[in-house]
């Protein structure tokens, strides 16, 4: 059974820095893309990052380039975010999600298990 | 970026209603339309990925169709744990965009 479980959100001040995990369980980790994508509260989902399974590639969506950073310890089975300047239009709920293939790029780049999400709050 | 509406922003319906909900991209995006349910204070749920497949375990009264630009995704008996909120994603071309959601209520 494929299992996604976020750690690391909590209360953070504007500016200041924050690195979430996702532990992956149930299925080959180094052999598939994974993403994070974020839920700001009562809004709709939105991407944020993506990560290829060897994590040689990695993208952002324009909101979070320069100051999110993605990454990947295959040896772990544990995807991250570092999440550094952080403002209040960060808060949200993110999720880690695993794709289907190896990339993500070329119509397979879907979601078909999420973690259950973590919620990150940026506040003074 | 692609961007991606979906119509209505709600609905209310009885079980057992078929519901059809829209999507459309504002540039052809070929077959690369994925749709996913999200109940309340729980994650997103792929159902339909590639406009038209099935995602493993989805119950078959969800279909989807469309390609191009317009997109529909078709719950043919509505069922109590099918009230929730519905997604569409394009995979066409990064930033992968989501429509603004379709909450579907209980009437």
């Amino acid at each position: 059974e494929v299992q996604l479980l976020e750690s690391g959100g909590g209360l953070v001040q504007p500016g200041g820095s924050l690195r979430l995990s996702c532990a992956a369980s149930g299925f080959t980790f180094s052999s598939y893309a994974m993403s994070w994508v974020r839920q700001a509260p009562g809004k709709g989902l939105e991407w944020v990052s993506d990560i290829s399974g060897s994590g040689g590639s990695t993208y952002y969506a324009d909101s979070v380039k320069g100051r999110f950073t993605i990454s990947r310890d295959n040896s772990k089975n544990t995807l991250y975010l570092q999440m550094n300047s952080l403002r209040a239009e960060d808060t949200a709920v993110y999720y880690c999600a695993k794709v289907p293939n190896r990339y993500c790029s070329g119509g397979s780049c879907y979601f078909d298990y999420w973690g259950q999400g973590i919620l990150v709050t940026v506040s003074s | 970026d692609i961007q991606m509406t979906q119509s209505p922003s709600s609905l209310s319906a009885s079980v057992g209603d078929r519901v059809t909900i829209t999507c459309r991209a504002s540039q052809s995006i070929s077959n690369y339309l994925n749709w996913y349910q999200q109940r309340p204070g729980k994650a997103p749920k792929v159902l339909i990925y590639a406009a038209s497949s099935l995602q493993s375990g989805v119950p078959s009264r969800f279909s989807g169709s469309g390609s191009g630009t317009d997109f529909t995704l078709i719950i043919s008996s509505l069922q109590p744990e099918d009230f929730a909120t519905y997604y569409c994603q394009q995979s066409y071309s990064i930033p992968w965009t989501f429509g603004q959601g379709t909450k579907v209520e209980i009437k």
